[in-house]
């Protein structure tokens, strides 16, 4: 297993677009995490499944996110009418539902909305 | 509300030498505390956690401190070597008894560690 990945790494995308990003996390891990990192914070939890179902949503994620996890396998997280203010990384983790444990964390997709 | 706070934004330190990264909290229902670091251009990487039963956990270079009743903990890295120099994060998670949900990362502090 090559641990978390994430498609694409880089996006740009104009203003008003809707762009997804793809997220396949370990193989046996049933937790999967979205988190936002803008420039000098940390990352911002936006939601995270358990499987196919979505157990907690940030107040982060506006009416123009929509993230799902059909099969409880791969995620993905679709941004509509992007605006500039949605220019971050966007992380991806997935973990065991075990307690006292770690979640491993993607690369990244680097947004650009111009 | 930041629950998780890195009040030092940078952190410079001489190669074998230690380096001390501390990491305040608000949330006295937290219970499970990790450091990541993070290299530019990638993901954060796991380094080391502490449950809220323990006050110290070492993992060879790495140890973290935790004192619940300051609701502070810090990690020390010794001795610091020019490959440690990133960003670290604080994070925190849990209530008690319950499986890893969401992190509250602080902002994080920049190591740079100088030959």
């Amino acid at each position: 297993d090559t641990g978390v990945s994430q498609d694409p790494r880089h996006k740009i995308t104009k203003r008003g677009q809707n762009v997804t990003f793809r997220c396949d996390p370990i193989s046996e891990h049933n937790r999967l995490y979205w988190y936002r990192q803008t420039l000098g914070q940390g990352p911002e939890f936006l939601t995270y499944f358990q499987n196919e179902a979505q157990l907690e949503k940030s107040r982060l994620l506006s009416d123009r996110f929509s993230a799902e996890r059909p099969k409880g396998s791969f995620s993905t997280l679709e941004i509509q009418r992007t605006e500039q203010g949605d220019s971050a990384m966007y992380l991806c983790a997935s973990s065991l539902e075990l307690l006292n444990t770690e979640a491993f964390f993607g690369q990244g997709t680097r947004l650009t909305v111009v | 509300d930041q629950q998780v706070k890195q009040n030092s934004p940078s952190l410079s330190v001489q190669e074998g030498r230690i380096s001390i990264l501390n990491c305040d909290y608000t949330n006295s229902m937290f219970d499970y505390f990790l450091w990541y670091k993070k290299y530019p251009a990638e993901g954060p990487t796991f380094l080391i956690s502490i449950s809220s039963i323990k006050d110290k956990n070492e993992d060879g270079r790495f140890t973290v401190f935790l004192n619940k009743s300051a609701k502070h903990l810090s990690l020390h890295i010794v001795p610091s070597q020019p490959g440690d120099s990133a960003v670290y994060f604080c994070a925190a998670s849990g209530y008690r008894g319950s499986t890893l949900g969401r992190l509250y990362f602080g902002r994080g502090t920049q190591l740079t560690v100088w030959p």
